[in-house]
């Protein structure tokens, strides 16, 4: 079945860098775009970026438009999160969400997500 | 930017039909999507294209799009449907996925 897992969330310090991943089966992972979503604590979803299938085009929320970069490995089947400059309204599970065939963007596939706290 | 606007919460008691809108300039325009999300847990994807189901979702979910406010309806509320559900659109002149605040619907 489709499966999506997170990983490399933890706790860090303001100021400095994480990376999170994204690991996909269960369906063909070069063939779609992938997106991290963000939720702060007791807080509603927050789109942070998309990748397209091949890795050719990227878009970011303002919100972490320069300080985060989104990537992709797809011999890995693995997607990825750089994130620098963190701060504590970065604080959040984080998803990583499966988009869906076609024109219309939705998120057919969610991972479990993967929380980072930014506090020193 | 695009914005979705959500009511915080929304109240029904077991039987009755709860109806969660989601507000956004003539979002009658766009695809609507919406999510349910319990606690601890990844949203599931519970609408998409306004209207339709993925597989496995009950026929109790239905949804609707008209001028300025898009509709989830669920009908003879159990108790277990108790979560927050989000509305989602993509904005296509930004290239950018949008979220509503989220609905908390409570069953009573």
């Amino acid at each position: 079945q489709v499966q999506l897992v997170e990983s490399g969330g933890g706790v860090v310090q303001p100021g400095r860098s994480l990376r999170l991943s994204c690991a996909g089966s269960g369906f063909t992972f070069s063939s779609y775009g992938i997106h991290w979503v963000r939720q702060a604590p007791g807080k509603g979803l927050e789109w942070m970026a998309v990748i397209s299938y091949d890795g050719s085009k990227k878009y970011y929320a303002d919100s972490v438009k320069g300080r985060f970069t989104i990537s992709r490995d797809n011999s890995k089947n693995t997607l990825y999160l750089q994130m620098n400059s963190l701060r504590a309204e970065d604080t959040a599970v984080y998803y990583c969400a499966k988009e869906s065939r076609g024109i219309v963007v939705y998120f057919d596939q969610w991972g479990q997500g993967t929380l980072v706290t930014v506090s020193s | 930017s695009y914005v979705l606007t959500q009511p915080p919460s929304v109240s029904v008691a077991p039987g009755q039909t709860a109806r969660i809108t989601c507000g956004g300039n003539n979002i009658g325009g766009k695809s609507v999507h919406w999510y349910q999300q319990k606690p601890g847990q990844a949203p599931v994807l519970l609408v998409y294209d306004d209207r339709d189901r993925p597989s496995g979702i009950p026929e109790r979910f239905s949804g609707s799009n008209s001028g300025n406010t898009a509709t989830l309806s669920i009908s003879r509320v159990e108790a277990g449907d108790e979560a927050d559900y989000s509305c989602q659109v993509w904005d296509s002149s930004s290239d950018h996925a949008v979220f509503g605040g989220g609905t908390q619907l409570t069953v009573f």
